[in-house]
């Protein structure tokens, strides 16, 4: 079955310090969307990236597609920044509608 | 910008209740979803529909069914609750043809 893999699984940083988040994925993708959890539970969409670079404010996401991985950088993070991130995916070979979700980073921005 | 709507935040209900969730989109979206979420094992599939009465079972059906007679409502069902349905349960919706998904604030559903 698909394989989404992200890591760490937790990460507590103080504010202000960047980071990096990993997802390898299983097999070749035609979607890939990366979500941020905040605390009160709503999934927000950051980016959907399922090759190249892209960049909103803070936040980063790069994809390399012919690796099987995308990371998403924060930088300066803030305590908002706190929550669940996950990566999610689409393979490049399913008929289906629906993406697969890893178990995402479980990230504490502390002040 | 897009809006998903979820009938409750927060639900407690007892064990063999019929339990009904609401999901209502309003961007005319032909794809919805209903998601469950538990610690440790990420976001699971149960049911999508990519029309109007049309559905498709997930990765973890089994004790739910869903119903859309409308293209902006989609029911989650919980025939006769169980406790291992607790658990936070998540609508999501997608045009046709796109790839952006879209979540709704989600349900937080306790049975007892």
């Amino acid at each position: 079955g698909i394989q989404v893999e992200q890591s760490p699984p937790d990460l507590i940083l103080q504010e202000g310090a960047n980071s990096t988040l990993r997802c390898n994925f299983s097999d070749s993708v035609n979607n890939l969307q990366w979500f941020h959890q905040n605390p009160w539970g709503q999934l927000i969409n950051l980016f959907y990236i399922p090759s190249g670079t892209k960049q909103n404010g803070r936040l980063s996401a790069t994809t390399v597609a012919t690796e099987r991985y995308s990371l998403l950088y924060i930088s300066s993070s803030q305590t908002t920044d706190s929550g669940v991130y996950f990566c999610a995916v689409k393979l490049d070979g399913n008929s289906g509608y629906a993406l697969n979700f890893g178990k995402g980073t479980s990230l504490l921005v502390t002040p | 910008d897009v809006k998903v709507t979820q009938s409750s935040r927060y639900l407690v209900k007892r064990t063999g209740e019929k339990v009904f969730l609401e999901c209502v989109q309003d961007m005319d979206h032909e794809n919805m979803f209903w998601y469950r979420q538990d610690p440790g094992l990420g976001l699971r599939l149960i049911y999508f529909s990519y029309d109007v009465k049309m559905k498709e079972k997930g990765d973890i059906p089994e004790g739910y069914s869903v119903s859309r007679e409308k293209k902006e409502r989609f029911s989650l069902i919980l025939e006769s609750a169980s406790t291992n349905q607790t658990s936070m349960y998540l609508c999501a919706s997608r045009a046709g043809g796109a790839y952006e998904q879209y979540f709704g604030p989600g349900t937080r559903l306790t049975v007892t």
